[in-house]
Order: C-alpha cells, then sequence, then structure tokens
C-alpha cells in the first residue's frame, strides 16, 4: 500500500522567515496531495492541496510543489506568522484511501 | 451547520471494556472515515465507508467495528478495548461540493488502563 513519509519531524523558525516541508509517497497511482494543519485540541483542517496533474499551487504565503517523477511534494510557507506555529500533515490519495506523513510540529518564534 | 460532531470527547475504559465512539454529520456527505493519530505516527485510517451500507477496511482496522446505516452516522465500535488501543481518535467526511476536502471532527480522547 501507499507510504508517505514526512521531514522534518519539527521545525522551528523565526517570524518572518520561510519554512519548508518535505514528503516522499511511494505509490505512483496516488493523484491527490493535500495538506492539513492541526492546531492544539483540534482536528486538522485542509490549508492547500494539489492534483497529479499540477506542478505547483500558491493561497496566498502558502505554496504547493509535486514533482511526479521523483514522487516527492512540499509546503512552502512565506513571511511566517506565530499563529502559523501548529502541526502539520502531509497526505497521498490513493482511490478511497487518504494515507497522512508522520507530521512536522513547526514553531514560530517571535 | 454543526459539520462533524464526535462524542464523546474524552473516555477511560478498562482493557476487555466494550464501547462505542459515535460521529456524525450534518452536510450530506456519503463518504466518511475513522482515523487514529498516535505521536510520531500521523493519522493512520481505520475503516472507512462510502455509502449508507458499504464500509471497507483502512491500514489499521483489527480491533474495531464500524456499521453505516444511515447517511448521517458513522459509528466506531471497540469490542474489547485493549491499551495498544489508547489514542485520539477522529471521524472525518467529505463529499460535494468540494469532495475531496476531508472535514474532521474534534477526535474523541481514549485511554485504555
Amino acid at each position: 500500500g501507499e507510504n508517505v513519509e514526512q521531514h522534518p519531524s519539527t521545525l522551528s523558525v523565526q517570524e518572518g522567515d520561510s519554512a519548508v516541508i518535505k514528503c516522499t509517497y511511494s505509490d505512483s497511482a496516488s493523484n491527490y496531495f493535500p495538506w492539513y494543519k492541526q492546531e492544539l485540541g483540534k482536528g486538522p483542517q485542509l490549508i492547500i492541496d494539489i492534483r497529479s496533474n499540477v506542478g505547483e499551487k500558491k493561497d496566498q504565503r502558502i505554496a504547493v510543489t509535486l514533482n511526479k517523477t521523483a514522487k516527492h511534494f512540499s509546503l512552502h510557507i512565506t513571511e511566517t506568522q506565530p499563529e502559523d506555529s501548529a502541526v502539520y500533515f502531509c497526505a497521498a490519495s490513493i482511490w478511497d484511501k487518504l494515507v497522512f506523513g508522520a507530521g512536522t510540529i513547526l514553531r514560530v518564534k517571535s | 451547520n454543526a459539520g462533524v460532531t464526535q462524542t464523546p470527547k474524552f473516555q477511560v475504559l478498562k482493557t476487555g471494556q466494550s464501547m462505542t465512539l459515535q460521529c456524525a454529520q450534518d452536510m450530506n456527505h456519503e463518504y466518511m472515515s475513522w482515523y487514529r493519530q498516535d505521536p510520531g505516527m500521523g493519522l493512520r485510517l481505520i475503516h472507512y465507508s462510502v455509502g449508507a451500507g458499504i464500509t471497507d477496511q483502512g491500514e489499521v482496522p483489527n480491533g474495531y467495528n464500524v456499521s453505516r446505516s444511515t447517511t448521517e452516522d458513522f459509528p466506531l465500535r471497540l469490542l474489547s478495548a485493549a491499551p495498544s488501543q489508547t489514542s485520539v481518535y477522529f471521524c472525518a467526511s467529505r463529499g460535494p461540493p468540494t469532495n475531496e476536502k476531508l472535514f474532521f471532527g474534534s477526535g474523541t480522547q481514549l485511554s485504555v488502563l
């Protein structure tokens, strides 16, 4: 089955700096790659997603890139703010199953 | 619109006890799923359903049962709880118009002693 690896497990950045989280997936049939943000005590919320026929997608300070050949995708957050501090999960979808990475704890220091 | 509602929020069980985690959604979503979240392991899919009367196994189905008799409800049953089932459980649903976007509940924190 699909396996998703996510790095790093923790990331500390200074407010205003950029943050990058990387994921790799194993099944070339996966065609949908969302990113979720989880704040303390809450369920994850979708922040951005990308399909396999697109190489890059941007939404304000957040962008996602996908390299299908290498089977990896990345989340980029620019101009980080304290409210960006949370756990971020990448995922890959094959048929009706969404497989998540282990998560990245992002801390933005002000 | 309440979204995805999970009950209870917290539960403590003794080994061998049974219980049902409740999940209800009011968005008329066909797809519903259960995940468990453990430190360092992300979210792992337990069971999912693509519509009333249809269920299927995810990555870690052992020890859990599900049924889907209505579109709104998708309960998760632990038949004989084990300490390895101590975790945070999330229910999620998706459907039109956002289709692939999963909406998560706020979770149930379960401890099995």
